[in-house]
């Protein structure tokens, strides 16, 4: 299966700075989604985004499908943005290791 | 928006019980569902994949025969940890998808703990 790659793995930042996360992929895919799982584990659908770009408020999202990587800007952090982002690729939907976001106050 | 309910959220059991955890699409049809397992502190494990009507396609490594899984409409799936044992202990969490080219939608997870 696809093979799908995040970084960083960690990322700690101050209330108010901006952030990029970034997503490979191994092989060209048709889906590509960017989630945040809360502390409760639920997942909160972000961006469905296999091509383009997308924007949600201070969230934005690219995916260069050609080059085979999407990313996730966040703008304006907020503590209630930390929690662990995932992307995930690919018919069968596999998950990166995630980016653990942490943002202080 | 598109809506999974699972259940239930969390169960508690001892050694040796089968546990079925049921994923429904509660506003759409769901041709193909998804089964994960997340362990703390780590990433989604796809465990398999079911279309409805058809077997599931197991990940390697996961056992068929302990984690039975069912698609038998568009909107409901189930999971069937089978005799469970401790090391089942986990955060198991589905998904569904309409068509091929449209996002997956989870429900909440069910943390299962084997006694």
């Amino acid at each position: 299966g696809i093979q799908v790659e995040q970084s960083p793995p960690d990322l700690i930042l101050q209330e108010g700075a901006n952030s990029t996360l970034r997503c490979n992929f191994s092989d060209s895919v048709n889906n590509l989604q960017w989630f945040h799982q809360n502390p409760w584990g639920q997942l909160i659908n972000l961006f469905y985004i296999p091509s383009g770009t997308k924007q949600n408020g201070r969230l934005s999202a690219t995916t260069v499908a050609t080059e085979r990587y999407s990313l996730l800007y966040i703008s304006s952090s907020q503590t209630t943005d930390s929690g662990v982002y995932f992307c995930a690729s690919g018919n069968d939907m596999r998950f990166g290791a995630g980016t653990r976001l942490t943002v202080k106050p | 928006g598109a809506v999974v309910s699972q259940h239930p959220s969390r169960v508690i059991c001892k050694s040796g019980t089968s546990v079925k955890i049921e994923c429904r699409s509660l506003d759409f049809q769901a041709t193909t569902m998804f089964w994960y397992r997340q362990f703390p502190k780590q990433s989604l494990m796809l465990m398999a994949t079911s279309n409805e009507g058809s077997k599931a396609t197991y990940e390697q490594g996961v056992e068929k025969d302990k984690f039975l899984i069912n698609h038998a409409s568009l909107t409901l799936s189930t999971l069937t940890v089978t005799s469970a044992h401790p090391e089942d202990s986990s955060f198991y969490i589905c998904s569904a998808r309409g068509d091929y080219n449209q996002p997956q939608h989870f429900g909440d997870g069910t943390r299962l703990s084997i006694l």
